[in-house]
C-alpha cells in the first residue's frame, strides 16, 4: 500500500532532550516536507528536500534540522526542544516528476508534546 | 508571498449544501488545491484547479477565478462524516511554494 509513515505518533518529552521523528515514503517519490500544525495557525511548513541530498528552509526553520541521505526517508530532527515546539506535525511527499497538480501525500501526524 | 483567506467555522445541515469560500493574493499562481482534515487525522486531497471554472467530483465540485483570487468548495447532500476542517493550499512557483489557509471548521449537524 501507498504511504507515508511517521513515528512515532505521540511523543512526551522534556526540553532540551534531543529527538528525531522518523518519515518514510514507499511511493519513490522525489519531494518530501515536513509540517507542523498548530491550532488558529495553520499547516506551517519547515522544511522540504526537492530530492537526496538537497533540502531547504520553509517558513520555520528556526530550531530543526532534516537531512536526506536516502530517498524513501526524511527525518525531522530536534536538537534542543523548547515548549514551543509542542505541536503536531505531519510528513508529506509528491512525486516530483509529475505535473504540478501532484498532490500531497501525508503521513499519519505526530503529536509532540514537550514539557 | 501568499495569503490565504478562509472562513473558521461554518455549520451547516444533513442533506443540505454548503459552499466554502477561499481568497487569495499571491507573487504567483500554478494551481489551487482543497484538502480535506478530520480532527486528528492526515489530510487527504479533494481537488486541484488552475484554470478557470468548475471542476466536479461526486458530491465535491471546486470553482476557481484567477483574476478575482477567488476559489471555492461546494459539498453537496452534506453527510455527517463531512464534519471536517476543509484547508485552501495555493501552489506558488516552484515545488517548495505551497501555501495552506488555516483551513475551515465545518460541522454538520442532524
Amino acid at each position: 500500500e501507498a504511504q507515508v509513515t511517521q513515528n512515532p505518533r505521540y511523543l512526551i518529552t522534556v526540553t532540551g532532550k534531543k529527538l528525531t521523528v522518523t518519515c518514510s515514503q514507499n511511493m519513490n517519490h522525489e519531494y518530501m516536507s515536513w509540517y507542523r500544525q498548530d491550532p488558529g495557525l495553520g499547516l506551517r511548513q519547515i522544511y522540504y528536500s526537492m530530492n537526496v541530498e538537497v533540502t531547504d528552509k520553509g517558513d520555520v526553520p528556526e530550531g530543526y534540522k532534516v537531512s536526506r541521505k536516502e530517498k524513501r526517508n526524511f527525518p525531522l530532527i530536534l536538537e534542543s526542544p523548547s515548549p514551543n515546539q509542542t505541536s503536531l506535525y505531519f510528513c508529506a511527499s509528491t512525486d516530483r516528476g509529475t505535473a504540478l497538480n501532484s498532490p500531497l501525500h501525508f503521513g499519519n501526524g505526530t503529536r509532540l508534546t514537550v514539557t | 508571498g501568499q495569503n490565504i483567506d478562509q472562513p473558521t467555522e461554518m455549520t451547516a445541515t444533513e442533506g443540505a449544501i454548503v459552499q466554502i469560500n477561499c481568497t487569495y493574493q499571491t507573487s504567483g499562481f500554478n494551481g489551487l488545491f482543497w484538502y480535506q482534515q478530520h480532527a486528528g487525522e492526515a489530510p487527504t486531497f479533494l481537488s486541484y484547479n488552475v484554470l478557470d471554472g468548475l471542476e466536479e467530483k461526486g458530491r465535491f465540485s471546486s470553482f476557481l477565478s484567477r483574476s478575482k483570487g477567488y476559489s471555492y468548495l461546494l459539498l453537496k447532500e452534506l453527510q455527517m462524516k463531512d464534519s471536517a476542517s476543509y484547508l485552501c493550499a495555493v501552489k506558488g512557483v516552484g515545488y517548495s511554494t505551497l501555501t495552506f489557509g488555516k483551513g475551515t471548521m465545518l460541522l454538520v449537524s442532524p
